[in-house]
């Protein structure tokens, strides 16, 4: 049974597509995040939910847009997708805010 | 200055020997901290959690300096699964801040 689960594992799409990614958790948990993950490994917040609302929004551009219908539930959708969009996008979920962590498997995008 | 740093290594040990990591952070007001392990092309795991001068588990041992503003992870008797990248993270406020990581390689 996977905790965090996330959809699609890879995606190869063309710049200037629309593209979204889910994620789900059966942990219970009320804060859900998405995270990047840059060709130089480096973790980065994008978003953050509690109980379906948003918390966190770090300064990321407008084409990438969260959507929480639930508390398991935390999609991620991009529009026009970029060249330097390419990266490891992760899901994950807290119990509470400032509780560890547990994240999904990822996404590898990449734009050609 | 970043949030959170770390030396991106390699550290590059033979099976047996005992390693340590340091990650020194900027906010002062932390007041939990976390180390994480990622193997490669895989999700970061949590590893321990550090609450308050330190924490142990098994051959790995995490610290706390405050009034230095850096933590770190101690692993003894290292083994060759051990080799992975480890993730300082250090919660500010709602967000946690990640390491750029630490390299481990332990040879045989």
């Amino acid at each position: 049974d996977t905790a965090v689960s996330q959809t699609p594992k890879y995606l190869v799409t063309q710049m200037g597509n629309d593209k979204s990614i889910k994620c789900e958790q059966n942990l219970g948990h009320d804060t859900m995040y998405w995270y990047k993950q840059d060709s130089k490994k480096f973790l980065k917040i994008m978003f953050s939910y509690n109980n379906k609302e948003l918390i966190i929004n770090e300064t990321v551009p407008n084409r990438f847009s969260p959507k929480s219908p639930d508390k398991a539930h935390l999609n991620l959708h991009i529009n026009s997708l970029e060249l330097g969009d390419s990266a490891v996008y992760f899901c994950a979920s807290s119990q509470a805010t400032g509780y560890g962590y547990t994240f999904g498997s990822g996404t590898r995008l990449t734009v050609v | 200055r970043k949030e959170v740093e770390q030396d991106p290594g390699p550290f590059n040990v033979p099976e047996g020997a005992t390693v340590a990591f340091n990650c020194t952070y900027s906010n002062s007001a932390s007041q939990s901290f976390f180390w994480y392990r990622q193997d490669c092309r895989k999700e970061p795991k949590l590893l321990m959690s550090v609450y308050s001068s330190g924490n142990e588990d098994g051959r790995f041992t995490a610290q706390l300096n405050r009034a230095s503003q850096y933590i770190s992870l101690l692993i003894r008797d290292s083994k060759l699964s051990d080799s992975a990248t480890y993730l300082c993270v250090v919660p500010v406020g709602h967000k946690f801040y990640f390491g750029s990581g630490t390299k481990l390689n332990v040879k045989p």
